[in-house]
């Protein structure tokens, strides 16, 4: 069974800043996933992965298959990009394995 | 752009009661997807679909869950005899093929009393 950790749990910053969250998995995956939810609970797919890196706007992700690890980056955050990142791994036809989500306030 | 839907918003039952949650995938996707968020705790998948059966499912999908697709629309979860922990947000999700991201429908908050 897969573990999901992500840090750090809650990261308060002010608008602008470059934002990292962090996430690790124990068994091998063949993709992995971040999510956003929002306050009222919708959730929102930011980026599925299986190498390397990917980029949407203000958004970066990567990941290193050998080390188990993947990183979410923010760029020029603005208080809009408050919300819960969630990161998941799974692949084929199975459901995904969440982490507990980072909390992310970005203040004015 | 396509979404996925789901109905109710928000749902009241009494403990013991059956309940029916219904979703709406998103047309031409093949996966689905129930997943479940218990206030203040991470999301936890209970199924998934695929070609008309189970393809996986969870510790948490036991006897009294289960999953149809009865039409080519909709895709519904049912809890026979609902217990107070069944208190939770349902997401629905789909996707076209296993190398695709899942999309997420708005959930439904089931609430037990």
């Amino acid at each position: 069974k897969n573990e999901v950790e992500q840090s750090p749990q809650n990261l308060t910053a002010q608008e602008g800043e470059f934002i990292t969250i962090n996430c690790s998995y124990s068994v091998g995956i063949s993709a992995l996933h971040w999510l956003q939810q929002h306050p009222g609970g919708g959730i929102v797919s930011l980026f599925m992965l299986s190498s390397g890196k990917k980029k949407h706007g203000r958004l970066i992700a990567t990941i290193n298959i050998q080390e188990k690890h993947s990183s979410l980056h923010i760029t020029a955050s603005h208080p809009r990009d408050s919300a819960v990142y969630i990161c998941a791994v799974g692949g084929g036809a199975d459901g995904l394995t969440f982490g507990k989500g980072t909390h992310l306030i970005i203040q004015p | 752009e396509p979404e996925v839907t789901q109905t109710p918003s928000h749902q009241v039952t009494q403990m013991g009661q059956e309940v029916i949650l219904r979703c709406v995938p998103i047309s031409n996707h093949l996966y689905f997807y129930w997943y479940r968020q218990i206030l203040g705790q991470k999301v936890e998948f209970l199924v998934s679909f695929y070609n008309n059966e189970i393809s996986e499912k969870s510790e948490i999908f036991d006897d009294q869950f289960s999953v149809e697709r009865p039409d080519g629309s909709n895709f519904t979860l049912k809890i026979r005899s609902t217990k107070l922990e069944d208190s939770a947000m349902y997401f629905c999700a789909s996707r076209f093929d296993r190398n695709n991201e899942q999309f997420f429908g708005p959930g439904t908050r089931l609430t037990v009393l």
